[in-house]
């Protein structure tokens, strides 16, 4: 069982360039989350969606896009990238309200 | 909306001693609370979860958390640490008014032999 899947592991953006990052989950969740990383900071919520077609925006969304079109993946695109979204970038799945979200292993961006 | 303190963003206890890491939270509604562990460049575990039921949780690897609606905590023990225990832990909170799940700034726990 694959569980959360983060494509890629690595990458290195130039200044105004754009990517997608990609995440799939194959336990048929409904709930799946974006999170950046920066040292002592935590996890910040990007964007969220509780199902397909459904988005909303979480904590620091400004400079990212995301789009659900079906239950398995929930991909982050970035548009004209910046230093400051050098980072490390989580994505998450969880079933029920109730319930723990499950991560993926992480994306590491470096913008240069 | 929903926030989470941890207290400490590093945290160091000698092996075999006591493991205490505090998170506070704020929520208008019951909450669901969360601990996660990180290891280096890995993603983050479950320990534990509140979801309205015992209010004194038990997780793996021997911790367990209480949850005390009077004081808004949600504290992390383990009553004797190990070297494997130095790790990353977060603390969140979400609830069921919306789906965000929000997480504190981290704490990191260093075991000293």
């Amino acid at each position: 069982n694959a569980g959360v899947t983060q494509t890629p592991k690595f990458r290195i953006l130039k200044i105004g360039q754009s990517m997608t990052l990609q995440c799939t989950q194959d336990m048929n969740h409904n709930y799946m989350y974006w999170y950046r990383q920066d040292p002592g900071m935590g996890l910040k919520l990007i964007y969220y969606s509780v199902g397909a077609g459904i988005t909303d925006k979480g904590e620091v969304p400004n400079g990212y896009n995301v789009s659900r079109s079906t239950t398995e993946d929930f991909p982050l695109r970035l548009e004209l990238a910046a230093p400051s979204q050098t980072s490390v970038y989580f994505c998450a799945s969880k079933g029920l309200r109730a319930t723990e979200a499950f991560f993926g292993q992480g994306t590491r961006l470096t913008v240069v | 909306a929903q926030s989470v303190t941890q207290l400490g963003s590093h945290v160091s206890v000698s092996e075999g001693a006591l493991v205490l890491l505090r998170c506070n939270y704020s929520s208008s509604v019951p909450p669901y609370l969360f601990w996660y562990v990180q290891y280096p460049n890995q993603g983050l575990q479950l320990l534990l979860k509140y979801t309205s039921a015992a209010t004194l949780v038990k997780g793996i690897n021997g911790f367990e958390a209480e949850f005390k609606k009077s004081e808004t905590s949600f504290h992390l023990t383990k009553p004797s640490a190990h070297m494997s225990d130095a790790a990353e832990y977060f603390c969140a909170v979400s609830d069921n008014r919306d789906d965000k799940i929000i997480f504190g700034k981290g704490t990191r726990l260093h075991i000293l032999p």
